[in-house]
């Protein structure tokens, strides 16, 4: 079985510029996660996924990130503009079933981004 | 905030000996998830407890779940150099299944 492909594995900008990632969840898992982790910080969740609909966003800052999950399969994680603060490593998980039946989630290798 | 609090925040040991790091969190779950992450790379899922479980074992490892002092403990035995990494906590929230991490251990085991 394939894991969570996200890319790019790296990326410095400059601040004031805009960024994206993306992630290939595992085939046929439906619920999909981004994570921001900033360096010694447990990640941090910014948006939920079930398909192709936005289950939770609260965290995402929303004046200047973006998600979208189109056909509820890949997705992508835009910041404009960028902040230094939002340098940190990007994550991507998904999961197969939800609830009381979920037996774990699977994150990609993550993306380090860089805001000089 | 963070859901999670772990305890101790690091922790330093021999080839051998056990560890044991320690959660607690704030709100009703539907599970408690345990993952590690190695220096620079993505998490690992570990074991997996539900609400209505107290006790879970995978290999060397070990976990406890208490909901009613909302706290987990994951115990791993016979430690080894390789198991060098930080460990989080992470709980699904019940009726969201939003998954919260906690603050992390960083285990540092010496050969």
């Amino acid at each position: 079985e394939a894991g969570v492909a996200q890319s790019p594995r790296y990326k410095i900008i400059e601040k004031r510029q805009s960024v994206a990632f993306w992630c290939n969840p595992i085939s046929g898992h439906a619920t999909l996660y981004w994570y921001q982790q900033i360096l010694g910080q447990g990640p941090k969740l910014l948006i939920q996924f079930q398909n192709n609909g936005v289950v939770d966003d609260s965290q995402l800052p929303k004046d200047r990130f973006s998600a979208e999950r189109l056909k509820g399969v890949d997705s992508t994680l835009k910041i404009q503009p960028a902040k230094l603060e939002d340098s940190a490593v990007y994550l991507c998980a998904s999961s197969l079933l939800a609830g009381i039946d979920n037996y774990g989630y699977t994150f990609g290798s993550g993306t380090r981004l860089t805001v000089v | 905030s963070q859901q999670g609090e772990e305890d101790p925040q690091a922790l330093s040991i021999q080839e051998g000996e056990n560890a044991t790091m320690n959660c607690s969190y704030k709100t009703s779950i539907n599970n408690l998830q345990w993952y590690r992450q190695n220096s620079g790379r993505g998490l690992v899922h570990l074991i997996l407890i539900r609400s209505n479980e107290r006790e879970k074992h995978s290999g060397r490892l070990r976990v406890t779940l208490d909901t009613s002092k909302k706290s987990s403990s994951l115990l791993i035995t016979a430690s080894r150099a390789a198991d060098t990494a930080s460990y989080f906590c992470a709980t699904a929230l019940y009726n969201t299944d939003k998954l919260i991490f906690g603050t992390g251990t960083r285990l540092q085991v010496f050969p």
